[in-house]
């Protein structure tokens, strides 16, 4: 089946740490997307990346890193740079050049900071 | 910038109709996507919409006035189990494809 997968789907981190969240695809898809999700907020775009070894600053990427080594992998490093990282973070895939598709998403991962 | 606005909350009673609205100003236009999302889960695909008019899919459907920037989304019939955030999103010709997504709108189905 194809689809996106993140992991891990829940994540304590302390203060200080960096920490990295996987996002793997299987759909064939360019284009990539980290986008985090705060309480009665909508999605905000913090990285994106239309091919391999490419990647783009979205809205909100002081304190993130991400790296697009391969077509299936977009893994999001949350640095200690980010000062208020708990947050609810997805991961997004599309094709890059069709615009009615719609983006898929991961189940997310919830991360705390602790 | 991109502006996307919804209503922050509604509720509505089972077996009801209720209209979701979605007001947008953009750099571009390539769509509008809606999204249904249960709380602590990955949004999932409701309807597409890029030229003017309605799109109906079984109990819901979408609108669209590309010259007035807005959307709605119309939930007829409802359950129970339609209790969810509706997030509406914008598609920009910039970037990889972008979606640019308005802060939700948490619905409350009562019986």
């Amino acid at each position: 089946d194809g689809g996106i997968t993140q992991s891990p789907k829940y994540l304590f981190r302390k203060e200080g740490q960096n920490v990295t969240l996987s996002c793997e695809q299987n759909l064939n898809h360019d284009a990539m997307y980290w986008y985090r999700q705060d309480p009665g907020q909508g999605l905000r775009l913090i990285y994106y990346s239309q091919i391999v070894n490419d990647f783009q600053k979205g809205d909100i990427a002081e304190g993130y890193s991400v790296s697009r080594e391969k077509k299936e992998s977009f893994p999001l490093t949350v640095t200690s740079a980010q000062k208020n990282p708990t947050a609810f973070y997805l991961c997004a895939s599309s094709p890059r050049t069709q615009f009615d598709t719609e983006a898929f998403f991961g189940q997310g991962t919830r991360l705390t900071v602790v | 910038g991109q502006n996307i606005d919804q209503p922050t909350e509604m509720t509505a009673t089972e077996g009801a109709i209720v209209q979701i609205n979605c007001t947008y100003q953009t750099s571009g236009f390539n769509g509008l996507f809606w999204y249904q999302q249960h709380a602590g889960e990955a949004p999932t695909f409701l309807s597409y919409n890029v030229l003017d008019g309605l799109e109906e899919k079984g109990r819901f459907s979408s609108f669209l006035s590309r010259s007035k920037g807005y959307s709605y989304l119309l939930l007829k019939e409802l359950q129970m189990k339609d209790s969810a955030s509706y997030l509406c999103a914008v598609r920009v010709p910039s970037g990889a494809n972008n979606l640019f997504f308005g802060t939700g709108t948490r619905l409350t189905v009562i019986p």
